[in-house]
């Protein structure tokens, strides 16, 4: 079965800095999408930012990069020039391709507080 | 377009209780999800349909029931509340396909006492 780790149960930027999330997974599987979800205090999960395996290029969203490394099965997420408003909850989840492989895995949460 | 609705936002059941807990989308997704978020933990599935007719179990099924009304409506059920599913409920909805991500409704925060 597959699983996702956060190894950092918390972590602290300073407002305009960078900030680097972790994750790891493991599967078997070669083919997979990876996301990351941030949760605010309101409790709504908001998409992030999206990779899919097949893809060698990083993906990036404006201020949002990862960092992924398939064969170390590594994920992370870069958050450059943190804004106050980034303080939140952010789980990294991995799915599968198709049947129940296809639901998403999360992992347990990195709670970032952003320091003015 | 409203994306995800979920209904209550909060409930407090006693023991022995029962409630449903219900669910929309106007994206005319084919795939629901039911998770549960407890605290220092990810979300966990709860059951999934995976178009309109079926349903599957997911991670942690014991003690709910779902239903997919149609298209639009999944439902979740509680039929003997327990004090372990005090827990915040958030339903998901995707469209078709694998590559498409979830999209999550605001959750319910139920405390069963």
């Amino acid at each position: 079965a597959q699983t996702v780790t956060q190894s950092q149960p918390e972590m602290s930027v300073q407002e305009a800095e960078t900030v680097t999330l972790s994750c790891t997974y493991d599967t078997s599987e070669s083919d997979y999408y990876l996301f990351w979800y941030k949760q605010p205090p309101s409790r709504q999960m908001i998409l992030v930012i999206r990779q899919e395996a097949y893809k060698q290029q990083n993906a990036t969203e404006n201020r949002f990069s990862v960092n992924f490394q398939k064969a170390a099965k590594s994920f992370s997420l870069k958050i450059s020039d943190s804004q106050l408003g980034d303080a939140a909850m952010y789980f990294c989840a991995y799915k599968g391709y198709g049947g129940s492989q296809g639901n998403l895995i999360f992992g347990k949460g990195t709670k970032l507080s952003v320091k003015p | 377009n409203a994306g995800v609705t979920q209904t209550p936002k909060f409930q407090v059941l006693k023991t022995g209780q029962s409630m449903t807990l219900q669910c929309a989308q106007d994206m005319n997704h084919n795939s629901m999800y039911w998770y549960r978020q407890d605290p220092g933990m990810g979300l966990r599935l709860i059951y999934y349909s995976a178009s309109e007719g079926t349903t599957d179990k997911g991670e942690v099924p014991n003690g709910y029931n779902v239903s997919r009304l149609n298209k639009r409506e999944f439902s979740l059920r509680l039929e003997s509340a327990a004090p372990s599913q005090t827990s915040v409920y958030f339903c998901a909805s995707s469209a078709a396909g694998n590559s498409y991500e979830q999209y999550f409704g605001p959750g319910t925060r139920l405390t069963v006492t």
